[in-house]
């Protein structure tokens, strides 16, 4: 299974301010997924990013709040911009599994707190 | 469009006993696949089990079986020889089988807490 790590694992952020969550993988992938949690609630997919175009956003999502960077094939970047108390989430990042289509590997998640 | 619905906000279970988490699903869809996803208090996502629409049997990966009824579209996941470890929170989900869809759908979850 690939190893995924995020940074920060989690944070305490103001209102109006951005924060960058930075997602590394131990191998090079095509595709990288970006989740949302809000509290209590299920995962929910924000984007796909793929390595050299502009990510792919979800129904209800847009780039100007969560611009997304693929630099590479084993890093990616989720900003979430302007932040207000609602973006208080789980924010994890996730690649493709190898055995099954939709099987999904995470990382440890970042958890962002906005005041 | 594909809905999940886990009707289980919490469950408890002794240890060493077998519980089983219900997940029912809708969709309009005739290949789909369905997952289980546990959450420790972590925070980090660890795939479980798969099962294919088209599967015959019903998956097992361990301790952990996947009791699939495809009229009843449910996908229950049962846990054999509870362990504490095992307290957590479970994710029902699925996703669209046909042009490789990794989008996956997913419940509300439940959280299970084994007792000593």
């Amino acid at each position: 299974s690939a190893v995924i790590s995020q940074k920060p694992s989690r944070d305490i952020c103001q209102r109006g301010t951005s924060l960058t969550i930075q997602c590394q993988v131990d191998s090079q992938v095509t595709m990288m997924f970006w989740y949302r949690q809000q509290p209590g609630q299920s995962l929910t997919l924000i984007a796909t990013a793929n390595q050299g175009s502009e990510a792919t956003y979800e129904s209800g999502f847009v780039i100007d709040k969560f611009p997304i960077s693929r630099p590479n094939l084993t890093f990616s970047t989720l900003t979430v911009s302007n932040m207000s108390p609602e973006d208080s989430s789980i924010y994890l990042c996730s690649v493709r599994g190898y055995r099954y289509t939709g099987e999904l590997f995470f990382g440890e998640g970042s958890r962002l707190t906005v005041l | 469009a594909q809905k999940i619905t886990q009707t289980q906000p919490g469950m408890f279970v002794q240890e060493k006993e077998a519980v089983t988490l219900d997940c029912t699903y809708d969709t309009s869809d005739q290949s789909y696949g369905l997952f289980w996803y546990k959450q420790p208090s972590s925070g980090e996502m660890i795939f479980l089990i798969y099962q294919g629409s088209y599967d015959e049997q019903n998956a097992t990966e361990g301790r952990y079986s996947l009791n699939f009824q495809k009229a009843r579209k449910s996908a229950n996941l049962v846990i054999s020889a509870s362990q504490l470890g095992d307290s957590a929170m479970y994710f029902c989900a699925m996703n669209r089988v046909q042009g490789g869809s990794e989008k996956l759908v997913f419940g509300k979850g439940t959280k299970l807490t084994v007792n000593p």
